[in-house]
């Protein structure tokens, strides 16, 4: 089975763009959880997807946004970047609640 | 608000001995709690995982403890090999948002030869 795939791998982008990284998850999850991964704050939630509907939300600016699509597969997008924004962005699927998740390799997001 | 917590950023261990890894929470509503295990340039990975209602858990030369009433548990490596030089993440699930995990900042550990 293949794993959870992220794309792109690296991402380079300006203050004030915006940017959109993909999830696959694994074949037959329903659920698309979004992480941002900064140096010394750990994972923070961003949201998570299940059948299409956000299940749950994190404490994190409009300007994060996510989807998902009917073939499971979710898109995270993040408005007018800000400095701070840089982090590995992580996506984790599960068939259903959070007893174990299955991470992705992550999107290195860096604002210059 | 941290309602997790790893106070220890990093620990060094020689091989063969046994590693120690601490995390404490906050959130009495937590039932269910997770380790994960990062590599650089790699997602984390599950190691082991403990429900409320328990107070061990075993899995090879891992072990998981929880103690409710300290709001504390702990994952034991014994032995500890280098190739589990990585970063642990301690993790929770609230029985309300049972879909979110709630992860502690992380302890690097590194096992000397």
């Amino acid at each position: 089975k293949a794993g959870v795939t992220q794309t792109p791998r690296y991402l380079i982008k300006t203050r004030g763009q915006q940017v959109t990284l993909s999830c696959s998850p694994i074949s037959g999850h329903r659920s698309v959880s979004w992480y941002q991964q900064t140096p010394g704050q750990g994972l923070q939630f961003l949201f998570e997807y299940f059948s299409e509907t956000q299940r749950n939300k994190g404490n994190f600016p409009g300007r994060f946004s996510g989807r998902q699509f009917s073939n499971s597969r979710s898109e995270m997008n993040v408005s007018t970047l800000e400095l701070g924004d840089s982090a590995l962005y992580l996506c984790a699927s599960s068939p259903g609640t959070a007893e174990k998740l299955f991470f992705g390799s992550g999107t290195q997001l860096s604002v210059l | 608000d941290q309602q997790v917590k790893q106070n220890s950023p990093s620990l060094s261990v020689q091989e063969g001995r046994i590693s120690i890894l601490n995390c404490d929470y906050t959130n009495s509503m937590f039932d269910y709690f997770l380790w994960y295990k990062k590599y650089p340039a790699e997602g984390p990975t599950f190691l082991i995982s403990i429900s409320s209602i328990k107070d061990k858990n075993e899995d090879g030369r891992f072990t998981v403890f929880l103690n409710k009433s300290a709001k504390h548990l702990s994952l034991h490596i014994v032995p500890s090999q280098p190739g589990d030089s990585a970063v642990y993440f301690c993790a929770a699930r609230n029985t309300g948002t049972a879909s979110k995990l709630t992860f502690g900042t992380g302890t690097r550990l590194q096992v000397t030869l």
